[in-house]
C-alpha cells in the first residue's frame, strides 16, 4: 500500500528566503506526482505535475524535482513571499492502467514571516 | 480560467438524513472524482467516474454512497443515510485526458463542508 509522507509538518521562514519542502513515497511504481497548495478552508490548487519519466518541472518561483527510484520529491520555492503561506500537499498517482486515485501526504503548513 | 464549482459550501444535516453534494466540473473534462478530507487528516480518494460509470472506488465508498451525472454539466455525490463520521470536507475534481492521459492534472473545487449532527 502506497504511503506518502511530508516532513516537516510545519515550517516558518522569513520573507525572501528560499525553501525546500519534502515529500517521500514508499512505492516507486508511480505514474506521476502532483504538488498542490491548500489555503485554509479552501480547495486544492494544482501547482506542478511531474511525470514519472521527468526529473523536474518549473513554474515561476516554484521548482519541483522527482527521484522516483528513491521515492522522493522536493518543492523548491524561491524568494518566498507572505502570499506563499499555505499548506502544501504532494500526491502520487500509481502506475498501471485503471489506477486513477491519488494518494496524498499530510502536508506541510508553510508560514512566511513578513 | 475555468473552475470546478461546488455547492453548497457548507451543509449541516442530522444523522440518518440523505445529502446530495453538487459539482459542476470544467466543461471539456471527462474524468470526475470525489475526495474527502476529515479535519486534520489526509485527503482521501472516494471514487472516480468516466464514461457515465464508476471506474474506481475506495473501500470508503460503500453502499451508502452513490454518484451520478444527471445531465451534461453536473456531477453529484449522494450519501444515503449520513453518519457522524461522514463529517468532512468533500472535494470534487475533474481532469481532461486530452491534456496527457493519466498525466493530466486534477483540478479541484473549493469543497463542501459537511457537518453531521
Amino acid at each position: 500500500k502506497q504511503e506518502v509522507t511530508q516532513i516537516p509538518a510545519a515550517l516558518s521562514v522569513p520573507e525572501g528566503e528560499n525553501l525546500v519542502l519534502n515529500c517521500s513515497f514508499t512505492d516507486s511504481a508511480i505514474y506521476n506526482l502532483q504538488w498542490f497548495r491548500q489555503d485554509p478552508g479552501k480547495g486544492l490548487t494544482s501547482l506542478l505535475l511531474i511525470q514519472s519519466s521527468q526529473r523536474e518541472q518549473t513554474s515561476g518561483r516554484l521548482n519541483a524535482s522527482l527521484d522516483k527510484s528513491s521515492g522522493r520529491s522536493t518543492l523548491y520555492i524561491a524568494a518566498s513571499q507572505p502570499g506563499d503561506s499555505a499548506t502544501y500537499l504532494c500526491a502520487v498517482r500509481p502506475g498501471g492502467f485503471g489506477n486513477e486515485k491519488l494518494t496524498f501526504g499530510t502536508g506541510t503548513r508553510l508560514t512566511i514571516i513578513p | 480560467e475555468p473552475e470546478v464549482t461546488q455547492t453548497p459550501s457548507h451543509q449541516v444535516t442530522q444523522m440518518g438524513q440523505e445529502v446530495i453534494l453538487r459539482c459542476v466540473p470544467i466543461s471539456n473534462h471527462l474524468y470526475f472524482y470525489w475526495y474527502r478530507q476529515i479535519l486534520g487528516q489526509k485527503v482521501e480518494f472516494l471514487v472516480s467516474f468516466y464514461n457515465n460509470e464508476i471506474s474506481e472506488k475506495s473501500e470508503i465508498f460503500d453502499d451508502q454512497f452513490s454518484v451520478e451525472r444527471p445531465d451534461g454539466s453536473n456531477f453529484t455525490l449522494k450519501i444515503r443515510s449520513t453518519k457522524l463520521e461522514d463529517s468532512a470536507m468533500y472535494f470534487c475534481a475533474s481532469s481532461d485526458p486530452g491534456q496527457g492521459g493519466y498525466n493530466s492534472p486534477l483540478h479541484f473545487g473549493n469543497g463542501t463542508r459537511l457537518t453531521v449532527t
